[in-house]
């Protein structure tokens, strides 16, 4: 079974500083995708970036971006310049094909002004 | 787009009581998902549609919960009779195989 692991349940970070936050996934699949969401106190889930395994390139959107490495099986992502409106739990996810999403525990983040 | 549309939003109920659960998914989405979450569980998949078709409800706690989707653009979720142990917060989430899932806001339930 697909597990998804995020050994940080709250991090904190300097508004304008970076922060990184990790995560790690147990699978036997070659191909699959890897997701951050975010979850701010409105409750609403809300996709930050998208990661396809087959991809050698990291993905990034904007101030985010992620750290893939497949041998390790570790998704990390870097929120860069973080603002208070970042501050919300933050779950990683993994899929494979029309499969559900496998979500990890949660990461809380709060940003410090 | 829209998104996703769920319907009601909050929903407080008395043990014991019928409770459904509504979603529109985000038009031309061919996969729809329910989720609930709660402090002690996190985030579980209930059950999942493809093409409108029930593909793995093995998530759905016991027979007291039951979900349809009669067409592609609708979905529900029907918990009877209701139990306190039953509040969360359940979400509807739709995608576009094989990409990524779009959440609804959710709709936080409490049954006393």
């Amino acid at each position: 079974a697909q597990t998804v692991t995020q050994s940080q349940p709250e991090m904190s970070v300097q508004e304008a500083e970076t922060v990184t936050l990790s995560c790690t996934y147990d699978t036997s699949e070659s191909d699959y995708y890897l997701f951050w969401y975010k979850q701010p106190p409105s409750r609403q889930m809300i996709l930050v970036i998208r990661q396809e395994a087959y991809k050698q390139q990291n993905a990034t959107e904007n101030r985010f971006s992620v750290n893939f490495q497949k041998a390790a099986k570790s998704f990390s992502l870097k929120i860069s310049d973080s603002q208070l409106g970042d501050a919300a739990m933050y779950f990683c996810a993994y899929k494979v094909s029309a499969r559900q999403l496998t979500f990890g525990s949660g990461t809380q983040l709060t940003v410090l002004p | 787009d829209a998104g996703v549309i769920q319907s009601p939003r909050h929903e407080v109920t008395e043990m014991g009581q019928e409770v459904t659960l509504r979603c529109k998914p985000i038009s031309g989405h061919n996969s729809l998902f329910w989720y609930r979450q709660t402090m002690m569980r996190g985030l579980e998949l209930l059950i999942y549609f493809n093409n409108n078709v029930p593909i793995d409800d093995s998530g759905m706690p016991e027979d007291r919960f039951s979900a349809k989707m009669p067409n592609a653009s609708f979905s529900t979720l029907k918990i009877q009779p209701s139990e306190p142990r039953d509040s969360a917060v359940y979400f509807c989430a739709s995608s576009l195989f094989p990409y990524e899932q779009y959440f609804g806001p959710g709709t936080r339930l409490t049954v006393t």
